[in-house]
Protein backbone atom coordinates (compact mmCIF):
# COMPACT_ATOMS: atom_id res chain seq x y z
CA UNK A 1 0.00 0.00 0.00
CA UNK A 2 1.24 3.63 -0.87
CA UNK A 3 2.11 5.13 2.29
CA UNK A 4 2.43 9.18 0.63
CA UNK A 5 -0.04 9.55 -2.03
CA UNK A 6 0.11 13.12 -3.71
CA UNK A 7 -2.82 12.95 -6.47
CA UNK A 8 -1.76 15.94 -7.91
CA UNK A 9 0.86 15.03 -10.32
CA UNK A 10 0.58 18.98 -11.78
CA UNK A 11 -0.86 21.87 -10.54
CA UNK A 12 -0.88 25.82 -12.04
CA UNK A 13 -1.14 29.09 -9.94
CA UNK A 14 -1.04 32.58 -11.05
CA UNK A 15 1.77 34.46 -9.20
CA UNK A 16 0.62 36.01 -6.23
CA UNK A 17 -2.01 33.82 -5.57
CA UNK A 18 -2.09 30.92 -2.93
CA UNK A 19 -1.74 27.22 -3.79
CA UNK A 20 -2.75 24.08 -2.18
CA UNK A 21 -0.08 20.49 -2.51
CA UNK A 22 -2.60 17.67 -1.60
CA UNK A 23 -0.98 14.55 0.75
CA UNK A 24 -2.06 11.69 2.25
CA UNK A 25 -0.30 9.38 4.20
CA UNK A 26 -1.08 5.97 5.58
CA UNK A 27 1.07 4.56 9.15
CA UNK A 28 -0.37 2.99 11.88
CA UNK A 29 2.88 4.45 13.57
CA UNK A 30 1.64 6.91 16.58
CA UNK A 31 5.32 8.72 16.02
CA UNK A 32 5.89 9.93 12.39
CA UNK A 33 7.07 13.01 11.01
CA UNK A 34 5.94 14.81 8.06
CA UNK A 35 7.88 16.87 5.53
CA UNK A 36 7.77 18.72 2.61
CA UNK A 37 10.66 19.77 0.28
CA UNK A 38 10.97 21.45 -2.98
CA UNK A 39 12.88 20.50 -5.56
CA UNK A 40 14.11 22.25 -8.52
CA UNK A 41 14.97 21.65 -12.09
CA UNK A 42 18.74 21.64 -10.90
CA UNK A 43 17.54 18.48 -8.37
CA UNK A 44 18.75 19.80 -5.45
CA UNK A 45 16.23 19.03 -2.07
CA UNK A 46 15.39 21.81 -0.26
CA UNK A 47 13.30 21.43 3.02
CA UNK A 48 10.19 23.52 3.21
CA UNK A 49 8.79 22.27 6.85
CA UNK A 50 7.43 19.78 9.30
CA UNK A 51 5.08 18.73 11.29
CA UNK A 52 5.26 16.14 13.92
CA UNK A 53 2.52 13.72 14.49
CA UNK A 54 2.06 14.96 18.36
CA UNK A 55 2.16 18.56 16.90
CA UNK A 56 -0.74 20.78 18.04
CA UNK A 57 -0.64 23.51 16.20
CA UNK A 58 0.07 23.67 12.16
CA UNK A 59 3.28 23.95 11.04
CA UNK A 60 4.25 27.37 9.92
CA UNK A 61 7.67 28.78 8.04
CA UNK A 62 7.39 32.27 6.10
CA UNK A 63 4.75 31.82 3.30
CA UNK A 64 4.23 27.95 3.44
CA UNK A 65 2.35 26.52 6.06
CA UNK A 66 0.93 22.94 6.64
CA UNK A 67 -2.28 21.95 7.12
CA UNK A 68 -2.21 18.82 9.14
CA UNK A 69 -5.37 16.94 9.49
CA UNK A 70 -4.62 14.14 11.91
CA UNK A 71 -7.62 11.92 11.64
CA UNK A 72 -7.81 12.30 7.80
CA UNK A 73 -3.97 11.45 7.47
CA UNK A 74 -3.85 14.60 5.38
CA UNK A 75 -0.97 17.16 5.21
CA UNK A 76 -1.37 20.02 2.50
CA UNK A 77 1.19 22.11 2.08
CA UNK A 78 -0.42 25.39 1.28
CA UNK A 79 2.21 28.29 -0.34
CA UNK A 80 0.67 31.58 0.13
CA UNK A 81 1.62 34.76 -2.47
CA UNK A 82 3.13 32.82 -5.49
CA UNK A 83 6.36 33.77 -6.86
CA UNK A 84 7.58 32.84 -10.36
CA UNK A 85 10.51 30.81 -8.52
CA UNK A 86 8.75 28.80 -6.46
CA UNK A 87 8.12 26.56 -9.10
CA UNK A 88 9.62 23.46 -8.83
CA UNK A 89 8.60 19.56 -8.24
CA UNK A 90 7.00 19.30 -4.71
CA UNK A 91 7.27 16.57 -2.76
CA UNK A 92 5.87 15.15 0.54
CA UNK A 93 7.73 12.33 2.86
CA UNK A 94 6.91 10.54 5.99
CA UNK A 95 9.50 9.57 8.30
CA UNK A 96 8.33 6.61 10.87
CA UNK A 97 9.67 5.87 14.45
CA UNK A 98 9.13 2.26 13.44
CA UNK A 99 10.45 -0.69 15.71
CA UNK A 100 14.49 0.38 14.84
CA UNK A 101 16.70 -1.66 12.91
CA UNK A 102 19.07 -0.30 10.56
CA UNK A 103 16.34 1.57 8.13
CA UNK A 104 15.28 3.50 11.07
CA UNK A 105 14.20 6.88 10.15
CA UNK A 106 14.07 6.61 6.60
CA UNK A 107 12.14 9.11 4.33
CA UNK A 108 9.07 7.41 2.30
CA UNK A 109 8.21 10.06 -0.63
CA UNK A 110 5.46 10.89 -2.52
CA UNK A 111 5.10 10.58 -6.22
CA UNK A 112 5.89 15.06 -6.17
CA UNK A 113 3.57 17.44 -7.65
CA UNK A 114 4.79 19.89 -10.03
CA UNK A 115 4.08 23.45 -9.48
CA UNK A 116 3.97 25.99 -12.61
CA UNK A 117 3.64 29.67 -11.10
CA UNK A 118 2.14 31.94 -14.27
CA UNK A 119 3.36 35.48 -14.26
CA UNK B 1 25.79 23.45 9.51
CA UNK B 2 24.82 20.02 8.10
CA UNK B 3 26.10 20.19 4.61
CA UNK B 4 26.58 16.85 2.88
CA UNK B 5 28.75 17.35 -0.33
CA UNK B 6 28.09 14.91 -3.37
CA UNK B 7 30.28 14.13 -6.10
CA UNK B 8 30.43 14.55 -9.28
CA UNK B 9 27.29 16.32 -9.82
CA UNK B 10 27.51 14.50 -13.39
CA UNK B 11 29.31 11.63 -15.05
CA UNK B 12 28.80 9.89 -18.09
CA UNK B 13 30.19 6.52 -18.27
CA UNK B 14 30.65 3.91 -21.02
CA UNK B 15 28.76 0.52 -20.94
CA UNK B 16 30.13 -2.38 -18.51
CA UNK B 17 32.44 0.21 -16.56
CA UNK B 18 32.05 1.07 -12.63
CA UNK B 19 31.04 4.81 -11.58
CA UNK B 20 31.60 6.12 -7.88
CA UNK B 21 30.00 8.35 -6.48
CA UNK B 22 31.15 10.41 -3.16
CA UNK B 23 28.67 11.68 0.28
CA UNK B 24 30.62 13.96 2.30
CA UNK B 25 29.32 14.88 5.59
CA UNK B 26 31.58 18.52 5.82
CA UNK B 27 30.42 19.47 9.55
CA UNK B 28 28.69 16.87 11.21
CA UNK B 29 29.15 13.05 12.06
CA UNK B 30 26.72 11.46 9.59
CA UNK B 31 26.40 7.73 11.26
CA UNK B 32 23.30 7.08 8.31
CA UNK B 33 23.37 7.61 5.09
CA UNK B 34 20.15 7.19 2.68
CA UNK B 35 20.89 6.40 -1.06
CA UNK B 36 18.06 7.70 -3.46
CA UNK B 37 17.21 7.08 -7.25
CA UNK B 38 15.19 9.31 -9.26
CA UNK B 39 13.92 8.87 -12.97
CA UNK B 40 12.85 12.28 -14.71
CA UNK B 41 9.61 13.79 -12.86
CA UNK B 42 9.39 10.81 -10.96
CA UNK B 43 9.84 10.04 -6.90
CA UNK B 44 12.50 9.52 -4.93
CA UNK B 45 12.94 5.72 -4.51
CA UNK B 46 14.92 4.28 -1.87
CA UNK B 47 18.00 2.11 -2.77
CA UNK B 48 19.70 1.45 0.76
CA UNK B 49 20.50 2.67 4.10
CA UNK B 50 24.22 2.64 5.19
CA UNK B 51 25.46 2.81 8.80
CA UNK B 52 29.32 3.23 9.54
CA UNK B 53 30.96 0.54 9.75
CA UNK B 54 28.36 -2.09 9.40
CA UNK B 55 26.84 -3.19 6.17
CA UNK B 56 24.28 -1.32 4.33
CA UNK B 57 20.88 -2.55 4.24
CA UNK B 58 18.94 -2.89 0.42
CA UNK B 59 15.80 -2.57 0.08
CA UNK B 60 13.66 -4.91 -1.83
CA UNK B 61 14.49 -5.28 -5.82
CA UNK B 62 18.10 -3.42 -5.41
CA UNK B 63 21.10 -5.30 -6.29
CA UNK B 64 23.53 -5.19 -3.55
CA UNK B 65 26.24 -6.57 -6.06
CA UNK B 66 25.45 -3.93 -8.41
CA UNK B 67 25.04 -1.23 -6.27
CA UNK B 68 28.22 -1.15 -3.80
CA UNK B 69 27.98 0.82 -0.85
CA UNK B 70 30.47 1.70 1.61
CA UNK B 71 30.64 3.98 4.88
CA UNK B 72 33.65 3.51 6.23
CA UNK B 73 33.66 6.47 8.49
CA UNK B 74 31.52 8.88 9.75
CA UNK B 75 32.01 11.28 7.12
CA UNK B 76 32.43 9.49 3.87
CA UNK B 77 29.58 7.44 2.32
CA UNK B 78 30.18 6.09 -1.33
CA UNK B 79 28.15 4.67 -4.17
CA UNK B 80 29.62 2.66 -6.62
CA UNK B 81 27.28 1.73 -9.78
CA UNK B 82 29.15 -1.73 -10.93
CA UNK B 83 29.18 -3.03 -15.21
CA UNK B 84 26.80 0.12 -15.47
CA UNK B 85 24.04 -0.72 -18.53
CA UNK B 86 22.12 2.75 -19.80
CA UNK B 87 19.27 1.76 -17.57
CA UNK B 88 21.20 2.26 -14.61
CA UNK B 89 20.94 5.74 -16.31
CA UNK B 90 19.35 8.16 -13.34
CA UNK B 91 19.76 10.93 -10.57
CA UNK B 92 21.66 9.52 -7.72
CA UNK B 93 21.07 11.46 -4.01
CA UNK B 94 21.92 10.77 -1.00
CA UNK B 95 20.52 11.65 2.59
CA UNK B 96 22.12 12.11 5.64
CA UNK B 97 20.04 12.54 9.46
CA UNK B 98 21.46 14.86 11.62
CA UNK B 99 19.79 16.46 15.36
CA UNK B 100 18.24 19.55 13.23
CA UNK B 101 14.25 19.61 13.37
CA UNK B 102 14.26 19.10 9.74
CA UNK B 103 16.23 15.83 10.50
CA UNK B 104 17.81 15.50 7.08
CA UNK B 105 20.19 16.78 4.79
CA UNK B 106 20.46 16.24 1.29
CA UNK B 107 23.64 15.89 -1.08
CA UNK B 108 22.65 18.17 -4.35
CA UNK B 109 23.13 14.82 -7.05
CA UNK B 110 23.89 13.21 -9.33
CA UNK B 111 22.94 12.73 -12.77
CA UNK B 112 24.55 9.72 -14.24
CA UNK B 113 24.46 8.98 -18.05
CA UNK B 114 25.37 5.47 -19.31
CA UNK B 115 25.83 5.58 -23.19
Amino acid sequence: AQKITQTQPGMFVQEKEAVTLDCTYDTSDPSYGLFWYKQPSSGEMIFLIYQGSYDQQNATEGRYSLNFQKARKSANLVISASQLGDSAMYFCAMRESGAGGTSYGKLTFGQGTILTVHP
Amino acid sequence: GAVVSQHPSRVICKSGTSVKIECRSLDFQATTMFWYRQFPKQSLMLMATSNEGSKATYEQGVEKDKFLINHASLTLSTLTVTSAHPEDSSFYICSARWTGLNGYTFGSGTRLTVV
